[in-house]
């Protein structure tokens, strides 16, 4: 069993570009959860999503970011024309049924420049 | 409004010895779990124990334990027998609804040898 797969481990973006980060859950989970760790601070929850469905996106910000989880396929999420803030490491973690302590993945560390 | 609070930013003991971290919860729920997770250099977040807040009995895990004082909404880590291993972060979690945990600002520990 792999665990929570994220990718890239680092991403590098200038200001105004767009950041791809993708979570691949462990096998047989069918829900994914992102967090946001900004240095120094633990994390936040941004949003909770089922195969196709986001169930609560009440904590990502309304504007440029946006997350999906397709049928086929790893969980994205898209931060659109990024700026210095939104230099922070991401988290996905995944449940099978929802139980509570679900399991995170290694984190994306994005550096905003 | 849910919240964690880590009042310790940083703490260290000598390898062998016995460390205890604070945290501190504020909910007008009846029903919760609690978390602590740890998060070494090497930035994964690992599940450390958990605990139901209808269960008075206090979890453990080998050498790690909680004292859970749910009319003090407090919630503190033991860790015995310290080792070098367990240099990381320590983060206290609150969970009421299954997807969204709330998170403590970390503590920072470090064993010395």
């Amino acid at each position: 069993n792999a665990g929570v797969m994220q990718n890239p481990r680092h991403l590098v973006r200038r200001r105004g570009q767009e950041a791809r980060l993708r979570c691949s859950p462990m096998k047989g989970h069918s829900h994914v959860y992102w967090y946001r760790q900004l240095p120094e601070e633990g994390l936040k929850f941004m949003v909770y999503l089922q195969k196709e469905n986001i169930i609560d996106e009440s904590g990502m910000p309304k504007e440029r970011f946006s997350a999906e989880f397709p049928k086929e396929g790893p969980s994205i999420l898209r931060i659109q024309q990024v700026v210095r803030g939104d230099s922070a490491a991401y988290f996905c973690a995944s449940s099978q049924d929802g139980n509570y302590g679900y399991t995170f993945g290694s984190g994306t560390r994005l550096t905003v420049v | 409004a849910q919240t964690v609070t880590q009042s310790q930013p940083e703490m260290s003991v000598q390898e062998a010895e016995t460390v205890t971290l604070s945290c501190t919860y504020d909910t007008s729920e009846s029903n919760y779990y609690l978390f602590w997770y740890k998060q070494p250099p090497s930035r994964q977040m690992i599940l450390v124990i958990r605990q139901e807040a209808y269960k008075q009995q206090n979890a453990t895990e080998n050498r790690f334990s909680v004292n859970f004082q749910k009319a003090a909404k407090s919630f503190s880590l033991k860790i015995s027998d310290s080792q070098l291993g367990d240099t990381a972060m320590y983060f206290c979690a609150f969970m009421i609804l299954w997807y969204d945990m709330r998170f403590g600002a970390g503590t920072r520990l470090t064993v010395k040898p």
